[in-house]
C-alpha cells in the first residue's frame, strides 16, 4: 500500500514570491507521482507527473517538481506565483507498471496568494 | 479538448434511497475510476474498471456500491441504500493506458439527508 503526506494544509505566499509545496510518500514498490490542482468549484486537473526518466518535471504554467527517491519526496515549486495560482494542490501516487490501480492522494495544500 | 463529464452536478437524496451517479468518460479511454472526497478530507479511491469488469476496489467500496458501463459510453456508480456518511463529492476519472494519468470530471456533490 502507498501513503502520501502533505504536511502543510495551507501556504500563504505574496504574489511574485517563490513557493514550495511539500509532498512525501511511502511505498514498498516503485511508484508514479502526480500533482493535481483544483481551482475553486472545479474538478481535479493534472499539473505534472513523474513516470520515469529525468527526475525534474515541469508544467506549462511554470511549476516544477523533483522526484527524490532517497528522500521519498516530490515537492512542487514555482519561482514566482500569480494570483491565478490560488487553488488546492494534491500530490498523488500510484503503483508503477500495468494494472488499473487507483491513485492515493495526500490531504491537499491550499495555496493562498496575497497581493 | 475532450473531457470527462459528470451528471448531475449536485444530487440531494434521502437516507435509504438508491442513487445513480453518471459519468461520460473520454471516448477512446479504456480505464475508468470513481473517487470520493468527503468535505474537508482527502480524495479517496473507490474502484477501477477495465474490460467490463472491476479491476481493483478499496475497502470503502462495499456491497452497497456497484459500477456499470451499460452502453459503451456511460459509466455509472450506484449506491444501493444511501447513508448520511455517503455525503461527499464523487469524482469520475478515465485514462487511455494503465500507466498514465487519469483525467477527472468536475464531480457530483451528493448530499444525503
Amino acid at each position: 500500500a502507498q501513503s502520501v503526506t502533505q504536511l502543510d494544509s495551507q501556504v500563504p505566499v505574496f504574489e511574485e514570491a517563490p513557493v514550495e509545496l511539500r509532498c512525501n510518500y511511502s511505498s514498498s514498490v516503485s511508484v508514479y507521482l502526480f500533482w493535481y490542482v483544483q481551482y475553486p468549484n472545479q474538478g481535479l486537473q493534472l499539473l505534472l507527473k513523474y513516470l520515469s526518466g529525468s527526475t525534474l518535471v515541469e508544467s506549462i504554467n511554470g511549476f516544477e517538481a523533483e522526484f527524490n527517491k532517497s528522500q521519498t519526496s516530490f515537492h512542487l515549486r514555482k519561482p514566482s506565483v500569480h494570483i491565478s495560482d490560488t487553488a488546492e494542490y494534491f500530490c498523488a501516487v500510484r503503483k508503477s507498471g500495468g494494472g488499473a490501480d487507483g491513485l492515493t492522494f495526500g490531504k491537499g495544500t491550499h495555496l493562498i496568494i496575497q497581493p | 479538448e475532450p473531457e470527462v463529464t459528470q451528471t448531475p452536478s449536485h444530487q440531494v437524496t434521502q437516507m435509504g434511497q438508491e442513487v445513480i451517479l453518471r459519468c461520460v468518460p473520454i471516448s477512446n479511454h479504456l480505464y475508468f475510476y470513481w473517487y470520493r472526497q468527503i468535505l474537508g478530507q482527502k480524495v479517496e479511491f473507490l474502484v477501477s474498471f477495465y474490460n467490463n469488469e472491476i479491476s481493483e476496489k478499496s475497502e470503502i467500496f462495499d456491497d452497497q456500491f456497484s459500477v456499470e458501463r451499460p452502453d459503451g459510453s456511460n459509466f455509472t456508480l450506484k449506491i444501493r441504500s444511501t447513508k448520511l456518511e455517503d455525503s461527499a463529492m464523487y469524482f469520475c476519472a478515465s485514462g487511455n493506458r494503465a500507466d498514465t494519468e487519469a483525467f477527472f470530471g468536475q464531480g457530483t456533490r451528493l448530499t444525503v439527508v
